[in-house]
């Protein structure tokens, strides 16, 4: 199976911690995006990536949260001194294009304790 | 700002029944539209999508209805199955917007 992977699937941490999150997507895949999704939640988007230039930025939750995909292939998600408030799943999607269908990886649940 | 909206939060159908599930959408520019399903502990996985030049689209058990004037659209699931148990969310434009969410349960 050669969906889009994330690592960890999950992660507890205490409060103020830096965590960070790996996804790799689709290996033919160019965009690739990061959602959040509390309990209950449709999931939020965050930010998004065309190869490794990051076009979409400002719906990042804060300046704690930051994204990077360095060589256009594997992304990672970083919180910096995390608060109760980050306890969430952590999506990953890729598509080809814009106009594709994106592909949900299976996430990273955090909780921050 | 919630730009989609989904109806019901919940709903319980029996085995064979029909499943519908409701979206309004408010910003004209969106142009893609899917629907995804979510097991617990997964990712969505998409289920059906449709571009806002046809008004349905089916695929399988799945069709989806689009009423562009209304600025809504919505997921019917004939002959339901218990294995269609699962959360289901509908979304907009690529940057995707979902919906809140509808947890449907159908009774064997």
């Amino acid at each position: 199976d050669t969906g889009v992977s994330q690592n960890p699937r999950h992660k507890i941490t205490k409060r103020g911690q830096n965590v960070t999150f790996r996804c790799d997507p689709i290996s033919e895949h160019n965009r690739l995006y990061w959602y959040r999704q509390t309990l209950g939640q449709g999931p939020e988007f965050l930010t998004y990536f065309q190869n490794e230039a990051q076009l979409e930025k400002s719906r990042l939750l804060s300046d704690r949260f930051s994204a990077e995909r360095p060589k256009g292939s594997f992304s990672t998600l970083e919180i910096q001194r995390t608060e109760q408030g980050d306890s969430a799943m952590y999506l990953c999607a890729s598509s080809p294009s814009v106009q594709e269908t994106q592909y949900f990886g299976p996430g990273t649940r955090l909780l921050v304790l | 700002q919630q730009q989609v909206k989904q109806s019901p939060q919940s709903l319980i159908v029996q085995k064979g029944g029909i499943s519908i599930i409701n979206c309004a959408y408010e910003n004209t520019a969106f142009d893609y539209f899917p629907w995804y399903q979510q097991f617990p502990g997964k990712g969505p996985a998409l289920l059906i999508a449709i571009r806002p030049d046809v008004s349905e689209k089916k695929e399988g058990r799945f069709t989806i209805s689009f009423n562009k004037s209304a600025k809504q659209f919505s997921l019917h699931i004939m002959d339901s199955q218990p294995g269609d148990s699962a959360t289901y969310f509908c979304a907009a434009c690529n940057m995707l917007t979902f919906g809140g969410g509808t947890r449907l349960m159908v009774k064997p």
